[in-house]
């Protein structure tokens, strides 16, 4: 079956540092990949999405890339900000069910300290 | 607003008490989802509607678990029996359905303890 692992959490920053969070997928076919975000006290909220191999999400100033020979769809960020505090999910798509059907990662905290 | 909206947000009840859970989804999204996320947990998959059908239920984890969604708009989750392993936040999520693209967009939830 589809499965999503995600580094483990929580990851504490400092204000301006580099930001990753690693992802890795297995699934059959070509599944859809996304990023979602969970501010506190706030809905799940998709922050990017990459559907095909060699495709960049991107999102305020959130990067992820999707990588099929590494199954890898790791989230980067270049200068993370105290409003970034959240968690982060991956998740795919396997486009071959019928919907959308999203399988989760379980989930990275994130704190920026300033 | 016009985003998913789910009632009651956090609801306490006793071991063995029935429970319904409303999810109010996005106007016009055909496609309804309910997940169910444990603390520390990504969310997991329970049921997902294509109108009024249940189109996938194979999340459902017993036969306490039922949703129905008669007019193809809001959707109720019911869960008879309630037992404590079920405490958890409930997810609604609306979206165009199909395949691939896969955007959805999720309710606040509704935080379910069961004493």
């Amino acid at each position: 079956g589809n499965s999503v692992t995600q580094m483990e959490g929580p990851v504490t920053l400092s204000e301006e540092a580099f930001l990753t969070i690693n992802c890795t997928y297995t699934a059959t076919g070509y599944p859809s990949l996304f990023w979602y975000v969970q501010y506190p006290g706030e809905g799940l909220q998709l922050l990017l999405k990459a559907t095909k191999a060699d495709d960049k999400g991107s999102n305020k100033g959130f990067e992820a890339t999707y990588r099929k020979e590494t199954t890898s769809f790791h989230l980067e960020k270049g200068s993370v900000q105290v409003s970034d505090s959240a968690v982060y999910f991956c998740a795919l798509s396997d486009g071959e069910t019928s919907g959308s059907r999203l399988t989760f990662g379980e989930g990275t905290q994130l704190t920026v300290n300033p | 607003g016009a985003g998913v909206s789910q009632t009651p947000s956090n609801k306490v009840t006793e071991k063995g008490k029935y429970v319904e859970l409303r999810c109010d989804p996005i106007s016009g999204h055909t496609a309804l989802y309910w997940y169910r996320q444990s603390l520390g947990q990504g969310p997991e998959f329970l049921i997902y509607f294509q109108g009024t059908g249940a189109a996938d239920d194979s999340g459902l984890p017993n036969d306490r678990f039922f949703a129905v969604r008669p007019e193809g708009s809001v959707s109720t989750l019911k869960i008879q029996r309630t037992e404590r392993g079920d405490s958890a936040v409930y997810l609604c999520a609306s979206g165009h359905g199909g395949v691939v693209t896969g955007e959805l967009f999720f309710g606040e939830g509704s935080r379910l303890t069961v004493l």
